[in-house]
């Protein structure tokens, strides 16, 4: 079974370009997450989907990140305008159910983003 | 302020060895503690997951405890391999209202032939 397919891998763009990152997770899961990475951190919960509703998004600074996960499947976190700190490891995460932390969240390999 | 402190920080042991990773936290109230293995350039990947009457888990050459009275935990690795090296990540979740797990910044291993 494919696990959560994360897109692109890597993305190096320069300051106040948009950006847009994509998430397949594991098919059958309910529960979506975005999390930010940065070096030599534990990730960040930025927002977390039940099916296609966002819950918990306090995260999630809302003036220059947005997402989305239209029909409760995949979903895009896009940033715009990009700013240097924002240079971070992006993580998508996936679990079956919505009991919330009881849950195992199979994890993707993450978009490495460089800003310029 | 929830909040979870992982020592050491980093880990240089020489392959075959144990080795014990130490998690502190102050989250309230407690759900469930985590340790994750994330391997360079990957996601994290669950190892055990513990709630508050579990004071022990093991998942092959992992062993996990958890002392939910001086709330810390421990992640104890027996033999290690080459495929050891990786950042260990403690996560804690509290119980009730919004998700949002607290992690912990890690310990780098890095296990030498």
């Amino acid at each position: 079974e494919a696990g959560v397919v994360q897109s692109p891998r890597y993305k190096i763009i320069e300051k106040k370009q948009p950006v847009a990152f994509w998430c397949n997770p594991i098919s059958g899961h309910n529960t979506l997450y975005w999390y930010l990475q940065n070096l030599g951190q534990g990730p960040e919960l930025l927002i977390r989907y039940e099916n296609e509703e966002a819950v918990d998004d306090s995260q999630l600074p809302k003036d220059r990140f947005s997402a989305e996960r239209l029909k409760g499947v995949d979903s895009t976190l896009k940033i715009q305008p990009a700013e240097l700190g924002d240079s971070a490891v992006y993580l998508c995460a996936s679990s079956l159910g919505t009991s919330g932390s009881a849950d195992t969240q199979y994890f993707g390999p993450g978009t490495r983003l460089t800003v310029l | 302020k929830n909040q979870v402190e992982q020592s050491p920080q980093s880990l240089i042991i020489l392959e075959g060895k144990n080795c014990t990773l130490q998690c502190n936290y102050t989250v309230s109230p407690f759900s469930n503690l985590r340790w994750y293995k994330q391997d360079t350039g990957r996601g994290p990947v669950s190892l055990t997951i513990m709630t508050f009457s579990e004071n022990t888990k093991s998942n092959g050459r992992y062993t996990a405890t958890l002392d939910a009275d001086t709330k810390q935990s421990s992640l104890h690795i027996t033999a290690s391999q080459l495929s050891d090296s990786a950042s260990y990540i403690c996560v804690v979740s509290a119980q009730g209202g919004s998700y949002i797990p607290t992690f912990g910044r890690g310990t780098s291993l890095i296990v030498h032939p």
